[in-house]
């Protein structure tokens, strides 16, 4: 069965630091996603893209966020400078269409810890 | 802003028995509502969806139910098995052009043998 890939499973940074978290969506998916989850709180919906652009982004995802599709199968979320409330299970989702969950497909997440 | 809300944050049956997952939402403009199931150390799981249009959807084991008056929706799992033991989120979608959901807060499930 087809799988939404992320790496690393697990990133540590300092604070302060920039990171880039990297997905592979399955291949023929158009619509690519962004969800993190606090340790104990909800899964949160960070962003979400298609057609090399971002089509809706929460208010979480301010300027130290960024999103890119850089080579036609990587999705990447790079945070410019990490801040300690960042630490968070990030997730990675992708979709065949605007297709309300469906063929929403989660990657296994990034754990990032900033010390 | 809690839009999708899970009362429950655990609940316990037997195998074999009915397992009733709970959730409200407050959001009017929600139109389609899923529930994913989301073990540890792994990402949600679609498991079933309900369009606002309809007041249930079955598969299988999966049966999710829709009260739009109350705005309230639950999931039944009948019968329950150990392998259901899992964080179940129930998750809601509007009408927008990025496909966001809001999810609940989850429920972790556990099926005793």
């Amino acid at each position: 069965e087809p799988e939404v890939t992320q790496t690393p499973s697990h990133q540590v940074t300092q604070m302060g630091q920039e990171v880039i978290l990297r997905c592979v969506p399955i291949s023929n998916h158009l619509y690519f996603y962004w969800y993190r989850q606090i340790l104990g709180q909800k899964v949160e919906f960070l962003v979400s893209f298609y057609n090399n652009e971002i089509s809706e982004k929460s208010e979480i995802f301010d300027d130290q966020f960024s999103v890119e599709r850089p080579d036609g199968s990587n999705f990447t979320l790079k945070i410019r400078s990490t801040k300690l409330e960042d630490s968070a299970m990030y997730f990675c989702a992708s979709s065949e269409q605007g297709s309300f969950g469906y063929g929403y497909t989660f990657g296994s997440g990034t754990r990032l810890t900033v010390v | 802003d809690q839009q999708v809300k899970q009362n429950s944050p655990s609940l316990s049956v037997q195998e074999g028995r009915i397992s009733i997952l709970n959730c409200d939402y407050t959001n009017s403009m929600f139109d389609y509502f899923l529930w994913y199931k989301k073990y540890p150390a792994e990402g949600p799981t679609f498991l079933i969806s309900i369009s606002s249009i309809k007041d249930k959807n079955e598969d299988g084991r999966f049966t999710v139910f829709l009260n739009k008056s109350a705005k309230h929706l639950s999931l039944h799992i009948v019968p329950s098995q150990p392998g259901d033991s899992a964080v179940y989120f129930c998750a809601a979608m509007g009408n927008n052009a990025g496909n966001m959901l809001t999810f609940g807060g989850g429920t972790r499930l556990m099926v005793k043998p």
